[in-house]
């Protein structure tokens, strides 16, 4: 069955500091995963694509990284702002045309002062 | 920058009731989904559209369920005969080639009482 988990499940840091959200998936075939933003009530947005051959994404301050043969990514967030409050959501897409997103539960990040 | 449309924002309907979400993707996208997202818990997938019929379809998407694309631009959802559990935010995306990344709406919000 093709599964996308995540951890940790909710997390609270201070502004300015890094943290990384971890992504692990049994998605068969794998054709490329995505992080997305999600603010509370709002559509995902997306922060990276990467496909099989690709090992890490960068966009601003955040940098995701992909090992498709142990089937792991992360999303590293560097020196966090209070907007970036929300949910991150690790999809992975499967199937000969990359056609349907298996979406993670998300991991549910809050910057504090 | 091109952006996916939803409407209505929120929809409020009696149970038994057909509704119809509207969406109008980027226009030159060739890919298009629905999702659904209930309240605290993931999106999940319901249908994709490609070349003007349904390409996938999840177990959610039964009968009930029906996807139009009546003008090459609206891209709707309805719901024949609505039932309390289809509550949930209903997100419309679009992608255009493979490997690209899909462009969410911000949400349907539909209550059903």
């Amino acid at each position: 069955k093709n599964q996308v988990e995540q951890s940790p499940q909710s997390l609270i840091i201070l502004e300015g500091k890094n943290c990384t959200l971890q992504c692990n998936y049994t998605v068969s075939p794998f054709s490329n995963l995505r992080w997305y933003k999600q603010d509370t009530g709002r559509g995902p947005v997306s922060l990276t694509i990467m496909t099989f051959s690709e090992n890490t994404k960068s966009n601003g301050r955040y940098t995701a990284t992909l090992d498709a043969d142990t089937k792991q990514s992360s999303l590293h967030i560097t020196a966090s702002q209070l907007s970036d409050s929300a949910s991150y959501i690790c999809v992975v897409s499967f199937g000969g045309g990359g056609n349907k997103l298996t979406f993670g539960t998300g991991t549910q990040l809050k910057v504090e002062l | 920058e091109p952006e996916v449309t939803q409407t209505p924002s929120h929809q409020v309907t009696q149970m038994g009731q057909e509704v119809i979400l509207r969406c109008v993707p980027i226009s030159n996208h060739l890919y298009f989904y629905w999702y659904r997202q209930i309240l605290g818990q993931k999106v999940e997938f319901l249908v994709s559209f490609y070349n003007n019929e349904i390409s996938e379809k999840s177990e959610i998407f039964d009968d009930q369920f029906s996807v139009e694309r009546p003008d090459g631009s609206n891209f709707t959802l309805k719901i024949r005969s609505t039932k309390l559990e289809d509550s949930a935010m209903y997100f419309c995306a679009s992608r255009g080639q493979r490997n690209t990344e899909a462009f969410f709406g911000q949400g349907t919000r539909l209550t059903v009482v």
